[in-house]
This record gives structure tokens, C-alpha cells and sequence, in this order.
């Protein structure tokens, strides 16, 4: 019941801006963007978050498009801590329905010397 | 500092011998969630608690069940594990659900072994 599509895998070199896209076409207009990344064997960890305006934390930022339709992570300077698995995930909220989280199969982001 | 906790890190079992997995939270969120991720697959929810309110996924298999006793407490209880169930499984909490934004925090989680 995944709602969004990520590219399998992206490298970056450290230092350097990674910038991670996510398409949500099918996003309804109350259901968040959460993004989380996931460092091998280990829990997700949260990152950012938006509804449809852009958003910046000391993280990372959150760029929505206009239509919602797509996002992108940018983590503006990468460092080798930062190789983990990303997911974009669209909260779904239906009605009264729970706070349910579908996990699309994320990109792993490998950052490189 | 507040925290989602899951014991043990690592837990073999035999095929067929149930086994309990157990999270903590010290966070006082109302819910919280189980989720099943197979290796290189994205987390997959089985169920959650609304307080004391059970909720399940339509897929998840009666294998897996789940207790919570309290609001500090959530057990996995796997009644006949076989070899599909060896995955890492993930405790979360998140303070509410509804409408507005709830993030979820995620334990470490727990990896079954299933000899």
C-alpha cells in the first residue's frame, strides 16, 4: 500500500549536497510527507516532515512541490555518517483513521570520501 | 532521556517455539505500533494500540499477536515461528493519531533468529 516512489540508491561525495526525490502523485490533500532515514540495524530515525510548505530544520530541508505531488531531501553538507537507507513515507489520514505509516522502499544514499 | 526500548537486540528461536518480543517507552504516547522488516525491505506495520484499543492489519498472519498491559509496555507474541518470520522487528510510539501531524519514534528493534 506504498504511496511513494524512490530511486534505489544515490551517491554522493561528502561534503557535497544530497538531494533525494520522492514522487507522491497520489497524495490527498491532509496526508503528510515524513521523511526517515535508517542506519544499518538500526530503528528509523525521524527526520523532517511538511504538509505542503517548505520546511528546514537543523537536519535537513524539505522541498514540496506546488502540486504536492513530489518532495525532495536536501542534506546541504553530507558526511559518511550520513550512508543510510532514506524513506519517504505519506502518513496516510483517512477520516478519523490512525496515524498509519506505509513505507515506500527508500534510497540508499552512499556517501562517499 | 525519554525513549522507545526493545529487549533483546538479537533472539533465537526454534521453528515452532513461540517466542515473546518486548518494547518499553518512556515517552507516555498513547500508541503504539509493531512493524515486521524482512532483510533489504522497507518496514511493514502488523499492528497497533490505541491506548488499549487492538488494531490489525488485514495482512498480518494470526500468527502474530500482540499484548499490551500497559501504557509503558507492548509484547509481540510470535505463537509458531517459522523460517519466513526471521526479520528484524521494529517497536514505535507516536503521542496521538487523527488528523494532525504525529511523528512516530522508533526503538531499535529486535532481530528473531528462527532455527
Amino acid at each position: 500500500d506504498a504511496k511513494t516512489t524512490q530511486p534505489p540508491s544515490m551517491d554522493c561525495a561528502e561534503g557535497r549536497a544530497a538531494n533525494l526525490p520522492c514522487n507522491h502523485s497520489t497524495i490527498s490533500g491532509n496526508e503528510y510527507v515524513y521523511w526517515y532515514r535508517q542506519i544499518h540495524s538500526q530503528g528509523p530515525q525521524y527526520i523532517i516532515h511538511g504538509l505542503k510548505n517548505n520546511e528546514t530544520n537543523e537536519m535537513a530541508s524539505l522541498i514540496i512541490t506546488e502540486d504536492r505531488k513530489s518532495s525532495t531531501l536536501i542534506l546541504p553538507h553530507a558526511t559518511l555518517r550520513d550512508t543510510a537507507v532514506y524513506y519517504c513515507i505519506v502518513r496516510v489520514v483517512r477520516g478519523w483513521d490512525f496515524n498509519k505509516f506505509y513505507f515506500g522502499s527508500g534510497t540508499k544514499l552512499n556517501v562517499k570520501p | 532521556d525519554a525513549m522507545v526500548i526493545q529487549n533483546p537486540r538479537y533472539q533465537v528461536t526454534q521453528f515452532g517455539k513461540p517466542v515473546t518480543l518486548s518494547c518499553s517507552q518512556t515517552l507516555n504516547h498513547n500508541v503504539m505500533y509493531w512493524y515486521q522488516q524482512k532483510s533489504s525491505q522497507a518496514p511493514k506495520l502488523l499492528f497497533h494500540y490505541y491506548d488499549k484499543d487492538f488494531n490489525n492489519e488485514a495482512d498480518t498472519p494470526d500468527n502474530f499477536q500482540s499484548r499490551r498491559p500497559n501504557t509503558s509496555f507492548c509484547f509481540l507474541d510470535i505463537r509458531s515461528p517459522g523460517l519466513g518470520d526471521a526479520a528484524m522487528y521494529l517497536c514505535a510510539t507516536s503521542r496521538d493519531r487523527g488528523l494532525v501531524q504525529e511523528t512516530q519514534y522508533f526503538g531499535p528493534g529486535t532481530r528473531l533468529l528462527v532455527l
